[in-house]
């Protein structure tokens, strides 16, 4: 069985830029929910993808958009990043919309200088 | 409302005693509590959880106390060990997503 993988590892833009980032999602799983942690915090949702439709999203503003794929990898973008945008971003996959037994990602650590 | 608190923030326990980790919610709308547990450089991974129907739930060495009308829970760890250092959520599921609390940060010493 595959566990949830991302990438890139980590990555360093500037203020104003556009950045994609990748998840697939473990073995079986069809659902993949995004989460950014902030240095010393706990995770905040983003929003959640199944079967390639947003179903639920956390507090976050327009520029941040995802998409889901026929094979259930999934990508987050974000526009005019910001400063305030450096975090790890978590991908965490379930079966169905299951939040109470997510699976996730090692994250992508995001530096926006 | 939809928030979770988690105290403390920082935990320093010895080799073989006993961790405990405390969380509280307000909405009642929540009807799922995992706790994860983070190493550095790695995504959450789910340690145990607990529905509110129950007031206990026991994993090895790990417990989680439930105490529906004071909306709190916590976790605990016996017999701690150094390879149990780590950053320890508390969570809820609820809304449709899941909500974390600001983590602890546990330091075992040998």
């Amino acid at each position: 069985e595959t566990g949830v993988t991302q990438s890139p590892t980590h990555l360093i833009k500037t203020r104003g830029q556009q950045v994609t980032l990748r998840c697939s999602s473990q073995s079986g799983h069809n659902t993949v929910s995004w989460y950014q942690q902030a240095l010393g915090q706990g995770p905040q949702f983003i929003f959640q993808y199944y079967r390639e439709e947003e179903n639920g999203r956390g507090n976050f503003p327009p520029r941040f958009s995802g998409l889901q794929f026929p094979n259930y990898s999934s990508e987050l973008n974000v526009n005019a990043l910001e400063l305030d945008d450096s975090a790890l971003y978590l991908c965490a996959s379930s079966l169905e919309t299951a939040y109470n037994e997510q699976f996730f990602g090692p994250g992508t650590r995001l530096t926006v200088l | 409302q939809q928030q979770v608190k988690q105290s403390p923030q920082s935990l320093i326990v010895q080799k073989g005693g006993i961790s405990i980790i405390n969380c509280a919610y307000e909405n009642t709308a929540f009807d799922y509590f995992p706790w994860y547990q983070q190493f550095p450089g790695k995504g959450p991974a789910l340690l145990i959880a607990i529905r509110p129907d129950v007031s206990e739930k026991k994993e090895g060495r790990f417990t989680i106390s439930f105490n529906k009308s004071a909306k709190q829970f916590s976790l605990h760890i016996m017999d701690s060990q150094p390879g149990d250092s780590a950053t320890y959520f508390c969570a809820a599921t609820g809304f449709q997503k899941l909500v974390f609390g600001t983590g602890t940060r546990l330091l075992v010493s040998p």
